[in-house]
Parts: C-alpha cells; structure tokens; sequence
C-alpha cells in the first residue's frame, strides 16, 4: 500500500521558537496533502488542505501566518509552526491521496508529536 | 456541514463481537470510512462503505444505510489487539471542488480478558 511519512516523529522545543514538519509520500505521487492536528483524546480536526504548487486552504480558526504550508512538490508538504507556544502542544497528522484527489482512501503519516515548553 | 455521532467509549471482551454505531448528517453523501487508531499512533483505513449494505473484511464488517444516515462496524473474534479508537469519517466536497474528510470524535474500544 502507500506509504507517508513523517519527520521528525517527536519534537520538543522552547516557547517562541518555530518548528517544521515534513510529510512525504514515498511511494506515490499526492497532488493534495491534508495536516491535521489531534489533542489529547479529541478527534482528528482538519487544519489545512494542502496542493502542489498552490496556496493551501486554511479550515475556519487556523491562522494562516502561524502554521505555514508549503507544498513544493507532488511527495513533499511541509507544516511550519512559527512562534510556537504551549497551546501549540499536539499530535500533528499528515495525510496523502494518490494522483488527482477524490473521495478515495486517505493515507497517513505516522504523525508527530510537539511539545513546546 | 457535516455532523457526526458515536460512542465515546465501548468495552468487550476477548473472543466476543462488538458493533460501533456512527450517525451523520451531511449535506451531500461520499461515502462512509472507517478508520482504526491505535493510541499515539496515526489513523489506519479499514472500511470504506458507498452504497448501502454490509461489507465484509475478515473480521471487520462494516455496514451502511443512507436513508437512516446511519453505519456500524462490526469486529468479530476480538482480540487484545483490537483495543483501539474506531473512527467513522466522512468526506465532502466544497463548491470549490475541494474535498476533506470530517471525522468523528471516535470511539475508544477497550478489550478485556
């Protein structure tokens, strides 16, 4: 089946600074990649819609200008968290959908634990 | 919107079945998922249901009926292994031709001995 990943798995960093999280397909190319973020016993909540070579598609109450997407290329998004603060502190989840898209299964990463202090 | 609704948490035993119910309300219907998740893990895909009716996979079933907006997953046999949150999941395409998938707030199975 396909494959996403995740990198890095877990970060820990200081109040203020800002952390980058990488979501690649390695086996398939994803003209659309998905970052979702999961808190401690709540659902997955959709943060971002991300498309190659496009603007992202930011969901309703996610600041565009603190978690940046850049979807440079058909395998690789990137989620930065600039500024991050300890209400950042989440499980952070990409997803992929092979080739155009559609209502088809989604893949996961493995996702990736922020803590900031 | 979408709204979705199903248990918060479930408990069965080794060797038993278990059925998780979902209901949503959608503005269109795409479709029905399933996915499992294992604690601090990313979601697994077990089930995608478009048309009504059961579907079986080993020892996971999933069931759909769109007139009652209403599905289950079914696991037979459970083992310890199966403790896991279940979430059903629907997607929805805005006009803009995007498309995300809106998930439940999952239940969380726990198996017992």
């Amino acid at each position: 089946g396909a494959v996403v990943s995740q990198h890095p798995s877990r970060v820990i960093c200081k109040s203020g600074t800002s952390v980058k999280i990488e979501c690649r397909s390695l086996d398939f190319q994803a003209t659309t990649m998905f970052w979702y973020r999961q808190f401690p016993k709540q659902s997955l909540m959709l943060m971002a819609t991300s498309n190659e070579g496009s603007k992202a598609t930011y969901e309703q109450g996610v600041e565009k200008d603190k978690f940046l997407i850049n979807h440079a290329s058909l395998t690789l998004s990137t989620l930065t968290v600039t500024s991050a603060h300890p209400e950042d502190s989440s499980f952070y989840i990409c997803s992929a959908i092979p080739g155009q898209g559609g209502h088809n299964e989604q893949f996961f990463g493995p996702g990736t634990r922020l803590t900031v202090l | 919107g979408q709204n979705i609704d199903q248990p918060t948490e479930m408990t069965a035993t080794e060797g038993a079945i278990v059925q998780i119910n979902c209901t949503y309300q959608t503005s269109g219907f795409n479709g029905l998922f399933w996915y499992q998740q294992h604690a601090g893990e990313a979601p697994t895909f077990l089930s995608y249901n478009v048309l009504d009716g059961l579907e079986e996979k080993g020892r996971f079933s999933s069931f759909l009926s769109r007139s009652k907006g209403y599905s289950y997953l079914l696991l037979k046999e459970l083992q310890m292994k199966d403790s896991a949150s279940y979430l059903c999941a629907v997607p929805s395409y805005s006009g803009a031709g995007s498309y995300q998938l809106t998930f439940g707030k999952g239940t969380k199975l726990s198996v017992i001995p």
